[in-house]
């Protein structure tokens, strides 16, 4: 247990849907980073907020965007579904004010969607 | 950008000792992680270099050499539940605190744990 929860665990959109997730992030933890897992690859870098700030992104079009609320869970979503955005997306919260030690990402389970 | 580099299948036996490798090319370096997956489960962080050396945590051990873009992840005593994908991920960033730090992961290594 990491203390990162996602919601929800599965689920399934239709192309040209739009979708929510959702990810309450450790307790003490003010970063929360979103990541897309394919089959088969390691996870993605989508974009990370601070503070209810995005402060660094990779390379995902606009259509995926995001937020933090104050008390620092966040959400991710995806407009303008495609085929290709079924994937596993995780959630990683983190606390970087710490320091060299202790600024580890602890994952949340993640959430299986599948795009139809 | 980012390239980390590491095998992506090994097979090992159990009892065995088996070291996985990663390179990685970046500019910003503040750290390397070792996490661990299992099919269909979300990754658990292992282990932490950000100075060179060898970190040392019970039956895993992970080693960092900045200058060689090299890192390495030791298993020892190996069990069948240490069948899993492990993954070398890079962080960058401009400060220890706060701030934008982009964490970057390879693809993984499918370890499979053979009796």
């Amino acid at each position: 247990e990491t203390g990162v929860t996602q919601s929800p665990t599965h689920l399934i959109k239709t192309r040209g849907q739009q979708v929510t997730l959702r990810c309450s992030s450790q307790s003490g933890h003010n970063t929360v980073s979103w990541y897309q897992q394919a089959l088969g690859q390691g996870p993605q870098f989508i974009f990370q907020y601070y503070r209810e700030e995005e402060n660094g992104r990779g390379n995902f079009p606009p259509r995926f965007s995001g937020l933090q609320f104050p008390n620092y869970s966040s959400e991710l979503n995806v407009n303008a579904l495609e085929l290709d955005d079924s994937a596993l997306y995780l959630c990683a919260s983190s606390a970087p004010d710490r320091g060299r030690v202790g600024t580890e990402a602890f994952f949340g389970q993640g959430t299986r969607l599948t795009v139809v | 950008g980012q390239n980390i580099d590491q095998p992506t299948e090994m097979t090992a036996t159990e009892g065995a000792i088996v070291q996985i490798n990663c390179t990685y090319q970046t500019s910003g370096f503040n750290g390397l992680f070792w996490y661990q997956q299992h099919a269909g489960e979300a990754p658990t962080f292992l282990s932490y270099n950000v100075l060179d050396g060898l970190e040392e945590k019970g039956r895993f051990s992970s080693f960092l050499s900045r200058s060689k873009g090299y890192s390495y992840l030791l298993l020892k005593e190996l069990q069948m539940k240490d069948s899993a994908s492990y993954l070398c991920a890079v962080r960058v960033g401009l400060s220890n605190s706060g701030g934008y730090q982009k964490v970057t992961f390879g693809t993984g290594t499918k370890l499979q744990v053979i009796p």
